[in-house]
C-alpha cells in the first residue's frame, strides 16, 4: 500500500519558470490537501479538494493552480516560481476530509528551492 | 494571528521519563484536536486525537488531556524512548463550514537523551 506519493523529493527552480507537484494516493480518499512547511511557520494550508472537480483555497493559495480530475491525484501548479516560493510542500488525504479518527495521511514531500 | 500556539520550541527529555508537550489555541470554533509526528525528511504522521466532548485520550505510552475553560491541551508520553526524538505538531479543527482544514502550530522538537 503506497499510500500517499510525492513527486519529485528535490526540486531547483529558476525565478519565473513553472512547474508541476505531483500527488498521488491509492487509498480511495475523496479529500487531498496541499500544505507548505517553512521554518518557525508550522504547516500552512494552500488548496484543498474534497472531490473530483472541486477545489477551494486555503490560507496561502496566490501564485498556486490546482485541479482534481481524478480521485487519485491533485497536483500543484506554480505558475511563476519566486524565491518566497522556497518550502517543503506537503500533500495530505483523508477519507472525508473531516480529519476526526485518523487524521490526515501525509506524503513524504517536496523540497523546493527557487533560486 | 496564529491561532494555535505551542510556545515551547524544543524540549529535551531523559529516556524513561515524561515528556509533555504543550499546546493552546485561539479559536473556540474548534472542536477536533490532533497531534502529528515528524522525523527529518519524512511527512507528519497521525499520533493521537481528541474531540472537545472529551478530556483525555490515552493511546499506549500517548496520552492527550484538553482544557477547553483554558483552551489548552498537552500530550504526555510516558515512558520516553529515543526514537520519540521528533517535531511535534499541534493541529486543531472546526466542525460546520472550517471542518475541511487542519491549522497546525510551529511545532515543538523532542529531544529524548539516552
Amino acid at each position: 500500500n503506497a499510500g500517499v506519493t510525492q513527486t519529485p523529493k528535490f526540486q531547483v527552480l529558476k525565478t519565473g519558470q513553472s512547474m508541476t507537484l505531483q500527488c498521488a494516493q491509492d487509498m480511495n480518499h475523496e479529500y487531498m490537501s496541499w500544505y507548505r512547511q517553512d521554518p518557525g511557520m508550522g504547516l500552512r494550508l494552500i488548496h484543498y479538494s474534497v472531490g473530483a472537480g472541486i477545489t477551494d483555497q486555503g490560507e496561502v493559495p496566490n501564485g498556486y493552480n490546482v485541479s482534481r480530475s481524478t480521485t487519485e491525484d491533485f497536483p500543484l501548479r506554480l505558475l511563476s516560481a519566486a524565491p518566497s516560493q522556497t518550502s517543503v510542500y506537503f500533500c495530505a488525504s483523508s477519507y472525508d476530509g473531516t480529519a476526526k479518527g485518523y487524521g490526515y495521511t501525509f506524503g513524504s514531500g517536496t523540497r523546493l528551492t527557487v533560486v | 494571528d496564529q491561532q494555535v500556539k505551542q510556545n515551547s520550541p524544543s524540549l529535551s527529555v531523559q529516556e524513561g521519563r515524561i515528556s509533555i508537550l504543550n499546546c493552546d489555541y485561539t479559536n473556540s470554533m474548534f472542536d477536533y484536536f490532533l497531534w502529528y509526528k515528524k522525523y527529518p525528511a519524512e511527512g507528519p504522521t497521525f499520533l493521537i486525537s481528541i474531540s472537545s466532548i472529551k478530556d483525555k485520550n490515552e493511546d499506549g505510552r500517548f496520552t492527550v488531556f484538553l482544557n477547553k475553560s483554558a483552551k489548552h491541551l498537552s500530550l504526555h508520553i510516558v515512558p520516553s524512548q529515543p526514537g520519540d526524538s521528533a517535531v511535534y505538531f499541534c493541529a486543531a479543527s472546526e466542525s460546520g463550514a472550517g471542518s475541511y482544514q487542519l491549522t497546525f502550530g510551529k511545532g515543538t522538537k523532542l529531544s529524548v537523551i539516552p
